[in-house]
């Protein structure tokens, strides 16, 4: 159980283009999503918690308006690299907690994402 | 806001010794999760420790809550080359900020056969 589910594992995109990622939880409800970024050989930086039914919270220096995060369901949470650079290049992995449950995160697998 | 400082950064062990790393925190922590992340996976949850001086095993691995809930360490008996991996400790703040985690730095453990 407890399987959560992010799409796509990879990107390439060009620069000004918008890309959006899913994360679902595939067999458990997630009141709460969130969201990081990670370079390579360094360690998870949140950037947002994903709310259902309202606004992410966003951490300081993560912009809102060029990370827009979206969490209509309590299985999905979509996050949208709006007008992507190339220095929006990483690796972007969602995590989920059962509502109610353990405060135990369990992760997606990951999107790649490079913009040429 | 708190800070949870791992240590080492990287580690290259031969395969059958052993392996530590360490986590530390100038204030108290409510409680501290690990996990590990493989090469070009996810992190997963290993396990989370929550009372002064817990200590918990899961075959090979020991994890160790230190009395005054500072610092926590995660001791491989024996690595293996399955072991290689990332793996993090993180605090988990509850409160307003329930499930939101920090992560250390995470130690990059590289075994050679």
């Amino acid at each position: 159980g407890a399987v959560v589910s992010q799409h796509p594992s990879r990107v390439i995109c060009k620069s000004g283009t918008s890309v959006k990622i899913e994360c679902r939880s595939l067999d458990f409800q997630a009141t709460t999503m969130f969201w990081y970024r990670q370079f390579p050989k360094q360690s998870l930086m949140l950037m947002a918690t994903s709310n259902e039914g309202s606004k992410a919270t966003y951490e300081q220096g993560v912009e809102k308006d060029k990370f827009l995060i979206n969490h209509a369901s309590l299985t999905l949470s979509t996050l949208t690299v709006t007008s992507a650079h190339p220095e929006d290049s990483s690796f972007y992995i969602c995590s989920a907690t059962v509502s109610g449950g353990e405060n135990i995160q369990y992760f997606g697998a990951g999107t790649r994402l490079s913009v040429l | 806001g708190q800070q949870v400082m791992q240590i080492p950064q990287y580690q290259h062990v031969q395969e059958g010794e052993d392996f530590t790393t360490y986590c530390n925190s100038s204030t108290t922590l409510s409680n501290i999760q690990w996990y590990k992340q493989r090469p070009g996976g996810h992190p997963v949850f290993l396990i989370q420790l929550v009372k002064s001086g817990e200590v918990k095993k899961q075959k090979r691995l020991t994890f160790q809550f230190g009395e005054a809930k500072k610092n926590s360490s995660l001791h491989i008996t024996a690595t293996q080359t399955t072991d290689v991996g990332t793996y993090f400790c993180a605090e988990n703040a509850g409160g307003t900020s329930y499930g939101k985690l920090t992560f250390g730095q995470g130690t990059i453990l590289t075994v050679h056969p």
